[in-house]
């Protein structure tokens, strides 16, 4: 079957660094997304990872292990603007690669 | 702006109409996918064209049809509407028919009443 697992909300400070964990198992794998989506407006494109590892774009990184069905994403920095939810989303190459979306973390940042 | 275009930005309609839900995708975009998002709900994949052509199907349920135009624009038909069907819709468009990102329109928010 298809299930992505997120927390559903977490809090952090201005300032701080927050950690997002994701996993997944799906009937097949090709590639792992993270969006960020304020509410009511559209999923904006954070990272793409396929490979394991670490990649890194300004204050956010995300990780992936494919043996474990585990990723992260990290923002580093915190700022007001980065309240919103994202989305960890698996392409799903069993499934005739389409995107399947966990329901998102919440994410507030405090001052 | 991601570039995807989609009208209209609000919709609000009675059950049991039928209501048309319009997607532009980007420039040089072959890919145009369709979701929707219900309140506190993950976005679910509803169907995709590439190149006018059917290529993957989610849950999309028979009240509802899409199609993708020879200028690539694609329309989103919900028909026989029911209150559950109050959700934002979104499109999203990618260059191919899988490997790359796909970009995400502003979304249609429909309220059924």
């Amino acid at each position: 079957g298809q299930n992505i697992d997120q927390p559903t909300e977490m809090t952090a400070t201005e300032g701080a660094i927050v950690q997002i964990n994701c996993t997944y198992q799906t009937s097949g794998f090709n590639g792992l997304f993270w969006y960020q989506q304020h509410a009511g407006e559209a999923p904006t494109f954070l990272s793409y990872n396929v490979l394991d590892g670490l990649e890194e774009k300004g204050r956010f990184s995300s990780f992936l292990s494919r043996s474990k069905g585990y990723s992260y994403l990290l923002l580093k920095e915190l700022q007001m603007k980065d309240s919103a939810s994202y989305l960890c989303a698996v392409r799903d190459r069993g499934n005739t690669d389409k995107l399947i979306f966990g329901t998102g973390t919440r994410l507030q940042v405090f001052p | 702006d991601s570039g995807v275009t989609q009208t209209p930005k609000h919709l609000i309609t009675a059950t049991g109409q039928r209501v048309t839900l319009r997607c532009s995708p980007r420039s040089g975009d072959l890919s145009v996918y369709w979701y929707q998002q219900s309140l506190d709900q993950g976005l679910q994949f509803l169907i995709q064209y590439y190149n006018g052509e059917e290529r993957a199907k989610g849950n999309i349920l028979e009240r509802f049809s899409a199609q993708q135009f020879p200028d690539l624009h694609s329309e989103l038909n919900l028909s026989s509407l029911e209150l559950g069907d109050s959700a934002l819709y979104f499109c999203a468009s990618s260059p191919g028919q899988s490997d790359e990102t796909q970009y995400f329109g502003p979304g249609t928010r429909l309220l059924v009443l």
